[in-house]
């Protein structure tokens, strides 16, 4: 079976800080993929990254940083230098390689709160 | 290009009624998704088709629930009769193949309120 853990319920930081929120996940696929998703206040959920299992670079897009380790079945999430638009739900995700290789399974998510 | 539209956006009903949730996919896509959102069980899938086929239903929590695709530009989620457990955000996603799992786009989601 697949399963996300994402063991931050909540977050709270203020404005300029670091933050990084944590994935972990179990699957017995040799290749599988793993999303995060953005769902801010209006609801509606925002792809941010797709990784596959066979790319372990990490990637920075702007202030977003992700850091994937096979060793350790996590794909972190970094925000430099955070923003008050930066505050939502993050939710991580994995989709696996064989059957019902389109299906996400999803972690319960993390609120993240930036304050001014 | 429009995105994943759903309709509507906000469902109020009362306990035993029929209710139908529509979405209408990104033009191309062939894979769409059904999933709900809930306080405690968090996102889950319900079902998914694959050009107009289901392929899994196994998240479709009961036979009050059903979902059809009757062309690629279409699909329903009907619940009757509804529960107030059924009170969830309902969101409808797609995708295109041509790799293992691509970027689902989802729609704006379906707020429903069982009274």
């Amino acid at each position: 079976a697949q399963k996300v853990t994402q063991a931050q319920t909540e977050i709270s930081v203020v404005e300029k800080e670091d933050v990084t929120l944590d994935c972990v996940y179990e699957t017995r696929d040799t290749t599988y993929y793993l999303f995060w998703y953005k769902q801010p206040p209006s609801g509606e959920l925002v792809f941010l990254i797709r990784r596959n299992s066979f790319d372990e670079q990490n990637e920075i897009s702007g202030r977003y940083s992700w850091n994937f380790q096979k060793s350790t079945s996590s794909f972190n999430f970094t925000i430099t230098a955070s923003q008050v638009v930066d505050s939502a739900v993050y939710f991580c995700a994995l989709s696996g390689s064989i059957q019902g290789a389109q299906k996400l399974v999803f972690g319960q998510g993390t609120r993240l709160t930036i304050n001014p | 290009d429009a995105g994943v539209i759903q309709s509507p956006r906000h469902e109020v009903t009362e306990m035993g009624q029929e209710v139908t949730l529509r979405c209408k996919p990104i033009s191309g896509h062939d894979y769409l998704f059904w999933y709900r959102q809930t306080m405690m069980r968090g996102l889950e899938l319900l079902i998914y088709f694959n050009n107009n086929v289901p392929i899994d239903d196994s998240g479709m929590p009961e036979d009050r629930f059903s979902a059809k695709m009757p062309n690629a530009s279409f699909s329903t989620l009907k619940i009757q009769p509804s529960e107030p457990r059924d009170s969830a955000v309902y969101f409808c996603a797609s995708s295109l193949a041509g790799g293992r799992a691509n970027e689902q786009f989802f729609g704006p989601g379906t707020r429903l309120t069982v009274l």
